[in-house]
């Protein structure tokens, strides 16, 4: 069965780097999605992605993340300038359709900042 | 906004059926999904109810009401493994997610 592939499966780094992660979404979906996870919390939204540019955004998606489709394959997400309280599970998730509310998660980045 | 409210915990006995309720408040709503997350893990689909009505998966069925914005998600014959998180979803765009109830099943 088609799935969803993130990597790496563990980020370390130091407060104020950059980290990108990356997420290789199943190939027939058209809808992708960051969600985060701080531990022993809810999954929240971060961003939703199609045809090339975001079509919804949270209030925790400010100007320090990025995403980027850079090829037919991959999909990542960038945080510019890490803080503590980035630290979290970050899931990457597709879907064939936006009216089809059926999510196909990636297994995580957990990333830690220092 | 959108939320969605669900009961934190529920614990119930193997072979037993458990109902987890969800009532939610979305803009923009097309249905209502749950996913299940065990320990560490990726949260995986289990049903999604476009309509009004039950939808059955096996053991697991999910009903929605969009006149109560409420629906609800039925585990029959309970198993050890069913010991997890289960959310509910909805939204349009976002798939906002519930804060998830963490079920315990007792042997």
């Amino acid at each position: 069965e088609p799935e969803v592939t993130q990597t790496p499966s563990h980020q370390v780094t130091q407060m104020g780097q950059e980290v990108i992660l990356r997420c290789v979404p199943i190939s027939n979906h058209l809808y992708f999605y960051w969600y985060r996870q701080i531990l022993g919390q809810k999954v929240e939204f971060l961003v939703s992605f199609y045809n090339n540019e975001i079509s919804e955004k949270s209030e925790i998606f400010d100007d320090q993340f990025s995403v980027e489709r850079p090829d037919g394959s991959n999909f990542t997400l960038k945080i510019r300038s890490t803080k503590l309280e980035d630290s979290a599970m970050y899931f990457c998730a597709s879907s064939p359709g936006l009216r089809i509310e059926k999510l196909f998660f990636g297994s995580g980045t957990q990333l830690s900042v220092l | 906004g959108q939320s969605l409210e669900q009961p934190s915990e529920v614990t119930a006995v193997e072979g037993a059926i458990v109902q987890i309720n969800c009532t939610y408040q979305t803009s923009g709503f097309y249905g209502l999904s749950w996913y299940q997350q065990h320990d560490g893990g990726a949260p995986t689909f289990l049903s999604y109810n476009a309509l009004d009505g039950l939808e059955e998966t096996g053991r697991f069925s999910s009903f929605l009401s969009r006149s109560d914005s409420y629906g609800y998600l039925l585990l029959q014959e309970l198993q050890m493994k069913d010991s997890a998180s289960y959310f509910c979803a909805g939204g349009a765009g976002k798939s906002t997610f519930g804060d998830g109830t963490t079920l315990t099943v007792k042997p």
